[in-house]
């Protein structure tokens, strides 16, 4: 199984909500990433988690918060959002560097968040 | 600041041509270089390259890491109107990070 699953796939929210994105893999990767994705760019990084450990924020707002409860499961609660935060939300995940020679990133399909 | 450049941005051609497209980069503490494809939906990975001068392939693709020169090129042969796609290559460090290129958009005519 090399899938990472996203939910859901649509979100549309104002900017006083509170949301979640979701993201499963069960490959048994202990590194697992958010990505920011606008309309024809490429993805920008925003949080890096290893061993369910932050290791990485690229200074992202603080009404993004990302969880990660198990090595499984990757969560990204939004909170307070802006109009300019409609993007597509990617996570990935990936064998940690050092462990094996091939860590390649494998994708979720992503979630398409409208902030209105 | 990590850096990753691709030329050219956008290409059309024909069905059956051969393509090149361009990846340089300035990345600290440089680990890999890695290749995705992506169409309407995420990344797809293509190949990851550690070393200068070992051509990977799979298929009609096929891409070279130069660590001297900074620049990897991905090699599709006798494309297709399936090969119409974003290309992106990205920088990975030591530290974990990924810094994505803007992608070369390709498109396949028949």
């Amino acid at each position: 199984d090399t899938e990472v699953t996203q939910t859901p796939k649509h979100l549309v929210m104002g900017m006083t909500n509170k949301k979640s994105l979701k993201c499963e893999q069960h490959m048994g990767h202990r590194a697992m990433y958010w990505y920011k994705q606008k309309a024809k760019k490429p993805p920008e990084l925003m949080f890096v988690y290893s061993y369910e450990k932050l290791s990485i924020n690229e200074s992202v707002p603080s009404r993004f918060s990302p969880e990660c409860p198990n090595s499984s499961l990757l969560n990204l609660h939004l909170h307070a959002l802006q109009p300019e935060d409609s993007a597509l939300y990617l996570c990935a995940s990936s064998l940690l560097p050092g462990e094996y020679i091939s860590y390649e990133q494998y994708f979720g399909p992503g979630t398409r968040l409208t902030v209105t | 600041e990590d850096k990753v450049v691709q030329s050219p941005l956008s290409l059309v051609v024909h069905e059956g041509d051969t393509v090149t497209l361009n990846c340089s980069y300035e990345v600290t503490n440089f680990r890999s270089l890695l290749w995705y494809k992506q169409e309407k939906k995420a990344p797809t990975f293509l190949f990851m390259l550690t070393s200068s001068g070992i051509e990977k392939k799979s298929g009609r693709l096929s891409s070279i890491l130069d660590k001297k020169e900074l620049f990897s090129i991905l090699n599709i042969t006798a494309t297709q109107t399936g090969d119409s796609a974003v290309y992106l290559c990205a920088g990975h460090n030591y530290g974990q990070n990924f810094v994505f290129g803007p992608g070369t958009r390709l498109s396949v005519l028949p």
